[in-house]
């Protein structure tokens, strides 16, 4: 069974700090990965997705996530934060071939401060 | 565009009793997913239905939880004789088929507690 672990439950940063969210999971066969954002008041949305191919995938908002195959990683990228980037981000994985259920972290917490 | 819609938003309810948790998935979208969201932690799967084949229910944590779909539309996530430790946001979300390749879409939620 896959698993998915996000080590840092709370971030805060300032306006324009760079971001790097942490994602590992554990599957040994190939694996979609997902990353979803919860704003304050609204429902999870896709953020960005990786199947296949180049493994530095780049989102919505500025946002990018690389693949490192090698370190079952995908963490979450932003080099300039704003304000209305406060949210919960949650990443998320699906092992292909297997259940059609994504399994996901226990979610990021991040506050931008103006 | 209508997205998922689920209802009540808020639901609050003593120990003991019964509740029923709605969730319209956006039509067309044949696969559907209910989650759970205690506070601090991640998503927990429940179950997934997908067109008419047997639903996934191995996520469900008792036997006072179950859930239906009729029609290949609309859910309904059912708690019996609800316990305090029930209380947390229950997501209900729909994709367009079975490919993993479609993302979920979800819906604002209902919050539930229980006094």
């Amino acid at each position: 069974a896959q698993s998915v672990s996000q080590h840092n439950h709370h971030v805060i940063l300032s306006e324009a700090a760079s971001l790097e969210l942490g994602c590992n999971y554990s599957y040994g066969g190939t694996v979609n990965l997902f990353w979803y954002v919860q704003y304050p008041g609204q429902h999870l949305q896709l953020l960005l997705k990786y199947f296949s191919g180049d493994p530095l995938v780049k989102g919505i908002k500025g946002f990018e996530a690389e693949f490192i195959k090698s370190k079952f990683s995908f963490n979450l990228r932003k080099p300039s934060v704003q304000w209305s980037d406060t949210a919960e981000y949650f990443c998320a994985v699906n092992a292909r071939g297997g259940s059609y259920i994504p399994t996901f972290g226990r979610g990021t917490s991040l506050i931008v401060h103006p | 565009g209508a997205g998922v819609s689920q209802s009540p938003s808020n639901k609050v309810t003593e120990k003991g009793k019964d509740v029923e948790l709605r969730c319209d998935p956006i039509s067309g979208h044949t696969a559907l997913y209910w989650y759970r969201q205690s506070l601090g932690q991640g998503l927990e799967f429940l179950i997934y239905f997908q067109g008419n084949s047997a639903p996934d229910k191995s996520g469900l944590p008792s036997d006072r939880f179950s859930a239906e779909r009729t029609g290949g539309s609309v859910s309904t996530l059912t708690i019996q004789r609800t316990q305090q430790e029930d209380s947390a946001v229950y997501l209900c979300a729909s994709s367009l088929g079975r490919t993993v390749l479609q993302p979920q879409h979800f819906g604002d939620g209902t919050r539930l507690s229980i006094l």
